[in-house]
């Protein structure tokens, strides 16, 4: 069975400083791999994937995520936080090799940016 | 939140009563999804659909009950046979089931139980 791990519950950063939000996985064969972001009492907005090829994925709203195989990880990066940035972020993985399997998705994350 | 219409945003129900959420969408995908969150749980899958009047059940399918008659319509009915009812509920499609599909997300509906 595949399962994704987000080790902070929360993390902490000041607007401009780079951030990371840490995500790791297990999953038979290679994984899809995919983040997503959660405003208060919204649904989740799709930020990015990796599905193969480069290690480096960049997304949307200046994110961007390494997949590391060795470590099973796949954390989320920003070079510059906004205070805007603030919500909660979901990881999430499947699969690929299989012909369909459902998504399993991390706790989540809670980053806050402070000004 | 995309071409996804989930309605009420909020739901207020007695013990006792069955609810029924609604998801719409007019992405013309073929799979949809629903979804339970609660605090510190993340997401938990209730029921998910590949293709229309076919649907499965998920890691938490207890006390729920979906249907897909149209391509667009995914509603999920809370029976009273679900104990703990009051969460977030979150329904989502993709172009297809599976794969490297990314799943688009309704506003969601807050379900408390009184």
């Amino acid at each position: 069975a595949q399962s994704v791990a987000q080790p902070e519950d929360q993390v902490n950063v000041a607007e401009g400083n780079p951030l990371t939000v840490k995500c790791t996985y297990s999953v038979s064969g290679n994984p899809y791999l995919f983040w997503y972001v959660q405003y208060p009492n919204r649904g989740l907005q799709f930020l990015l994937k990796y599905i193969t090829g480069d290690n480096l994925v960049k997304g949307s709203y200046g994110f961007e995520a390494e997949f590391n195989k060795s470590q099973t990880s796949f954390h989320l990066k920003k070079p510059s936080a906004l205070v805007s940035d603030s919500a909660l972020y979901f990881c999430a993985v499947r699969p690929g090799d299989s012909g369909y399997s459902t998504l399993t998705f991390g706790k989540g994350t809670m980053l806050l940016v402070s000004p | 939140d995309g071409g996804i219409t989930q309605s009420p945003k909020y739901l207020f129900r007695k013990e006792g009563q069955n609810v029924t959420l609604s998801c719409e969408q007019n992405l013309n995908h073929d799979a949809m999804y629903w979804y339970r969150q609660d605090p510190g749980q993340g997401l938990r899958l209730i029921y998910y659909s590949q293709i229309v009047n076919d649907f499965q059940k998920g890691d938490i399918a207890e006390g729920y009950s979906v249907s897909r008659e149209k391509k667009e319509s995914f509603p999920l009915t809370v029976t009273s046979a679900q104990k703990n009812p009051t969460a977030f509920y979150l329904c989502a499609s993709s172009i297809q089931g599976g794969g490297y599909n990314e799943q688009f997300f309704g506003p969601g509906t807050r379900l408390t139980v009184l």
